[in-house]
């Protein structure tokens, strides 16, 4: 299948700070990137669609100025998270696709607020 | 009602059994629908996609569909303790891209 490379794996920051999460496709054009967000013992919850070139469709209860996403080209989507604070903390997952393709999902990226 | 309900488990197996996996789902125009495995602290992977009413048997998996039950399943044959993981059921509706994922169901592999 493809691949989709997700960086970092695991970061740990500040409360207050921001963090850049970036999803890439390495190996194919992703006309549409999801992200995903994963409590501990929970389900994956999409957080936002985002499509190249245009700005994120956001899910109910997301706020799109805290989890700012770019997807300026069709192989690099990044989701930053703003002013983070522990109860971000959470697995963050994305997943790319072509057109009609299925998605592929990235290893994920554990954010730790401390 | 949640739109993919899955029984959250433990669902345990003795090494060798079958695993039956099941998912409902409440969108009848739901027209694709997936298995996921996902690991502790991974990310999902796909191992099964099902379209069209009937059984699909890929290896020791087979995905069963009932789009008039709006019912979804998963068996595995030969359980290994490596199949232990968290299993998620996905549906994608029928315009859009969008999946819509159950809770999932943990599945526990005994030697």
């Amino acid at each position: 299948g493809a691949v989709v490379s997700q960086h970092p794996s695991w970061v740990i920051c500040k409360s207050g700070t921001s963090v850049k999460i970036e999803c890439r496709s390495l190996d194919f054009q992703a006309t549409t990137m999801f992200w995903y967000r994963q409590f501990p013992k929970q389900s994956l919850m999409l957080m936002a669609t985002s499509n190249e070139g245009s700005k994120a469709t956001y899910e109910q209860g997301v706020e799109k100025d805290k989890f700012l996403i770019n997807h300026a080209s069709l192989t690099l989507s990044t989701l930053t998270v703003t002013s983070a604070h522990p109860e971000d903390s959470s697995f963050y997952i994305c997943s790319a696709k072509s057109g009609a393709s299925e998605a592929f999902f990235g290893q994920g990226t554990r954010l730790t607020v401390v | 009602q949640k739109e993919v309900e899955q029984n959250s488990g433990p669902l345990s197996v003795p090494e060798g059994a079958i695993a039956s996996l099941n998912c409902t789902y409440s969108d009848r125009g739901s027209q694709s629908f997936f298995w996921y495995r996902q690991y502790s602290g991974k990310s999902p992977e796909l191992i099964m996609s099902i379209y069209s009413n009937g059984d699909k048997e890929d290896g020791r998996f087979t995905a069963q569909l009932n789009k008039a039950s709006q019912y979804v399943s998963l068996l595995i044959r030969d359980s290994q303790p490596s199949d232990s993981a968290t299993y998620l059921c996905a549906v994608k509706r029928n315009a859009g891209n969008m999946l819509t994922f159950g809770g999932g169901t943990r599945l526990m592999v005994k030697p």
